[in-house]
């Protein structure tokens, strides 16, 4: 079992609607959170950082996090075709400052 | 600088030759870390830095690779005898503090071994 899964996609939604991205881990112990947007060819991007059970808001994104479940997710709300792109997710844990990456999801947003 | 700066952008190594990729942090950063991204996959951990501490190098695939950061900023990471398993991109990024997680990643550096 990898520590940290997510579907790899890609996962296809229509401009304005809801994409719903989600990141599963494995160390109990994890105690950061976070979501990159990596463009082609590009390096990843820091989108959200989430520390606590709950969500957390910024601008269109959401980022979710529950601990008993080990489970992350990301909603980014009215999509844009500029939102295309791969989402990772990554996860350290508690005794390390290392992240551990997903392998992504792709999200393909259409006009 | 404004942001995490790697060099060079893009390397090409023939088999057996040694390469050394730099990584210039943003200024008072405390952690840097390097990471190996291979087509389609996450990056992959390689070795953390707190200063010029190397607190984990347990990513490092072989003893063909080494990373220094000997005055607590510009780090090098060296690979040794480069092999065709070695082609990916090599991330390098760093974080403010100890423990936020919040790490910020500069352009890379692509890495082909012909």
């Amino acid at each position: 079992q990898k520590e940290v899964e997510q579907n790899s996609g890609p996962l296809s939604v229509p401009e304005g609607a809801i994409a719903s991205l989600n990141c599963t881990y494995s160390d109990r112990g994890s105690q950061s959170f976070f979501w990159y947007r990596q463009y082609s060819g590009k390096s990843p991007e820091l989108i959200m950082s989430i520390y606590s059970n709950g969500d957390k808001e910024d601008g269109r994104f959401t980022a979710q996090l529950n601990k008993a479940s080990q489970y992350v997710s990301l909603l980014i709300r009215d999509s844009q075709p500029s939102d295309s792109a791969t989402y990772l997710c990554a996860v350290n844990g508690e005794n390390t400052d290392k992240l551990i990456f997903g392998t992504g999801t792709r999200l393909q947003v259409f006009p | 600088g404004a942001g995490v700066s790697q060099s060079p952008r893009y390397k090409v190594a023939k088999r057996g030759q040694d390469v050394a990729l730099r990584c210039d942090p943003i200024s008072g950063h405390v952690s840097l870390f390097w990471y190996q991204q291979a087509l389609g996959q996450g990056p992959e951990f390689l070795t953390y830095f707190q200063n010029e501490a190397q607190l984990d190098k347990s990513g490092l695939p072989s003893d063909r690779f080494f990373a220094e950061r000997p005055e607590g900023s510009v780090s090098t990471l060296k690979i040794q005898r480069t092999q065709q398993e070695d082609s990916a991109v090599y991330l390098c990024a760093s974080s403010l503090d100890v423990g936020t997680g919040e790490a910020f990643f500069g352009q890379g550096t692509r890495l082909t071994v012909v």
